[in-house]
């Protein structure tokens, strides 16, 4: 089946650096990817939808410049959490689409971050 | 109004036991539905896709009734691995796929 494969799985860093964190479809090409971010006992929340060779379409409240997305390529997006704060920290899960309706999202296994 | 919506639970309940979920979904044009499995500090992963005539997999059955708006996961003879939170997920007609808060089951022994 498909995967998708994230990295790094956990980051531990201190406060006012960057991390970034990649995305990559391993067995198909993914038109769209997807950023999510789960605080403890929540549910997932969408951050942002990017698709190949343009910008991410942002949700509302979150910050395009705190969170950057690369999406350069059918197989790979970057997010990019810029100066990151205790507040940053939480779990961030990429998942990625064909593009076909009814097809669903695969998800990579979760980054969990970490600011000190 | 969330455009998805469940009931969080948790649902606790006995090894063996029938338990079913129900999601309710707001977007009539809604074109496809699923339920992902999220354990603890894990991703999701994809359970089963809903159809509209309803679906099985082993002990899991699915089914959508669009005039209602909702799908329902019905789990028979639960396991403890059964344990996790169950995602409901919805895309929409903006092909958006948008997530329901989950519901969390416990299965004791």
């Amino acid at each position: 089946g498909a995967v998708v494969s994230q990295h790094p799985s956990w980051v531990i860093c201190k406060s006012g650096t960057s991390v970034k964190i990649e995305c990559r479809s391993l067995d198909f090409q993914a038109t769209t990817m997807f950023w999510y971010r789960q605080f403890p006992k929540q549910s997932l929340m969408l951050m942002a939808t990017s698709n190949e060779g343009s910008k991410a379409t942002y949700e509302q409240g979150v910050e395009k410049d705190k969170f950057l997305i690369n999406h350069a390529s059918l197989t790979l997006s970057t997010l990019t959490v810029t100066s990151a704060h205790p507040e940053d920290s939480s779990f961030y899960i990429c998942s990625a689409e064909t593009g076909h309706s009814n097809q669903p999202q695969h998800f990579g296994d979760g980054t969990r971050l970490s600011i000190l | 109004r969330k455009e998805v919506e469940q009931d969080p639970g948790p649902f606790n309940v006995p090894e063996g036991a029938t338990v079913a979920f129900n999601c309710t979904y707001s977007n009539s044009a809604s074109q496809s539905f699923f339920w992902y499995r999220q354990d603890c500090r894990k991703e999701p992963k994809l359970l089963m896709s809903v159809y509209s005539s309803g679906n099985e997999d082993g002990r899991f059955t699915a089914q959508l009734n669009r005039a209602s708006q909702y799908i329902s996961l019905l789990i028979r003879d639960s396991k403890l691995s059964d344990s996790a939170t169950y995602l409901c997920v919805v895309r929409n007609n903006n092909n958006d796929m948008r997530f329901g808060a989950g519901t969390r089951l416990t299965v004791k022994p």
